[in-house]
Parts: structure tokens; C-alpha cells; sequence
């Protein structure tokens, strides 16, 4: 158990609509990252939120949003979802935001992940 | 921009051999992570590897990082049934946002 929570853990919905998830990091954690794996597209970097700002942006959809709320659990918003989300979302968290010179050993600990079936 | 290629992406290992998963990037990065992934679950770590010449090992498995050469490798030694799963290389490209490899799914059989 790396102590990063997400919710739910199945989702099941249709095309057109919107979703959230959402993922609370580990005790101590400033840093939330969001990825997606599908068969595809392999596992992919959405976005980062260190200490409830936007700090890096990688292949996120216009449709999708996130945010990091005071308390630093984030929400991964999905709206008019198309069949081509469905996918295993996870949330990852550190404890800064990595960007220390690079000489610290910061690891990412993973959630238990959150798979999508948009149908 | 920051890629990252793992091979090979299938290997079927007997018991008791050895075997090493390459995995080179393109660009400058100050970190390279190893994880484990097993079937529906989660992503587990392995090794985050900092410098050039780093070397750390667990077990039966061994990570090293040449910076220049811009390759990691993950070498298994005496492969056992429970190492079965897929192994993701990620090179870390600013403020740590993982760039993956596709994977290398590791099948371990008597």
C-alpha cells in the first residue's frame, strides 16, 4: 500500500459524458501527478499540481481538467468523454515537486488507479 | 522532447537465468526510475537512479545508469516466478514528470 487513495476504483459511462476522479496523497505529499495507461498509448503524463498550483502540463485533452484543492487531494475532471478514454487513470505523489537540482532521490508513489469504460 | 525506449517489450525467462532490460532516452534527464507493474495493479518502484555510474540492486534485481550513454539497465540474476510482470522504465523530464517506456512484460517458467 504506498498510502495514495484514489476514487472510485470502476467507473462505467457513456460517451458525452463528464466524470470526476479523485486521489488523495500520501500524508506529508505536496506533489500530485496524474497519468493515464491505456493499450495504446502506453502510460502517459497528464498533469502536475504541487501544493495546489499547476506546475507541468504533458498530454492532457482540452476536455480534461484538474485541480488541487487546500487540503491537496486533487480531481481529474473528464467531460464529453469518447470511447478512446477508457483507460486506467493513477495519481501519484511526492513529496516536493521535483524540481531540486536534481540531486534528490524523489520517489513517485503510486495509487491503486481508477480504470474508465466509456461505452 | 524527452523519449524513452525499453527493450526488449516481451521476455520469456526460464528459472534460474540471468537476463538484462535496456532502456535508453533521448535527451538530458536527471532521474531515472524503475517500476514493476503486475497484472490490474498499480505501479510498484523499484530504483530512482540519480548519477552516472549509479548501481543499486534489490534482491535479485540490479539497476545501473550511464548518463552519457543515456542507458539504464535492469538486470535480473537467477530469475524466480514471482519477478513475472512488467517492468516500466521512466526518465524524469522537469519538475519529475515521468516520461515511460512502453514496458517489458517478464514472463519467468520452470
Amino acid at each position: 500500500d504506498s498510502g495514495v487513495t484514489q476514487t472510485p476504483k470502476h467507473l462505467i459511462t457513456a460517451t458525452g459524458q463528464r466524470v470526476t476522479l479523485r486521489c488523495s496523497p500520501r500524508s506529508g505529499d505536496l506533489s500530485v501527478y496524474w497519468y493515464q495507461q491505456s493499450l495504446d498509448q502506453g502510460l502517459q503524463f497528464l498533469i502536475q499540481y504541487y501544493n495546489g498550483e499547476e506546475r507541468a502540463k504533458g498530454n492532457i485533452l482540452e476536455r480534461f481538467s484538474a485541480q488541487q484543492f487546500p487540503d491537496l487531494h486533487s480531481e481529474l475532471n473528464l467531460s464529453s468523454l469518447e470511447l478512446g478514454d477508457s483507460a486506467l487513470y493513477f495519481c501519484a505523489s511526492s513529496a516536493e515537486g521535483g524540481y531540486t537540482g536534481g540531486y534528490l532521490a524523489e520517489t513517485q508513489y503510486f495509487g491503486p488507479g481508477t480504470r474508465l469504460l466509456v461505452l | 522532447e524527452l523519449k524513452v525506449e525499453q527493450n526488449p517489450l516481451f521476455l520469456s525467462m526460464q528459472e534460474g537465468k540471468n537476463y538484462t532490460i535496456y532502456c535508453n532516452y533521448s535527451t538530458t534527464s536527471d532521474r531515472l526510475y524503475w517500476y514493476r507493474q503486475d497484472p490490474g495493479k498499480s505501479l510498484e518502484s523499484l530504483f530512482v537512479l540519480l548519477s552516472n555510474g549509479a548501481v543499486k540492486q534489490e534482491g535479485r534485481l540490479m539497476a545501473s545508469l550511464d548518463t552519457k550513454a543515456r542507458l539504464s539497465t535492469l538486470h535480473i540474476t537467477a530469475a524466480v516466478h514471482d519477478l513475472s510482470a512488467t517492468y516500466f522504465c521512466a526518465a524524469s523530464g522537469g519538475y519529475n514528470k515521468l516520461i515511460f517506456g512502453a514496458g517489458t512484460r517478464l514472463a519467468v517458467h520452470p
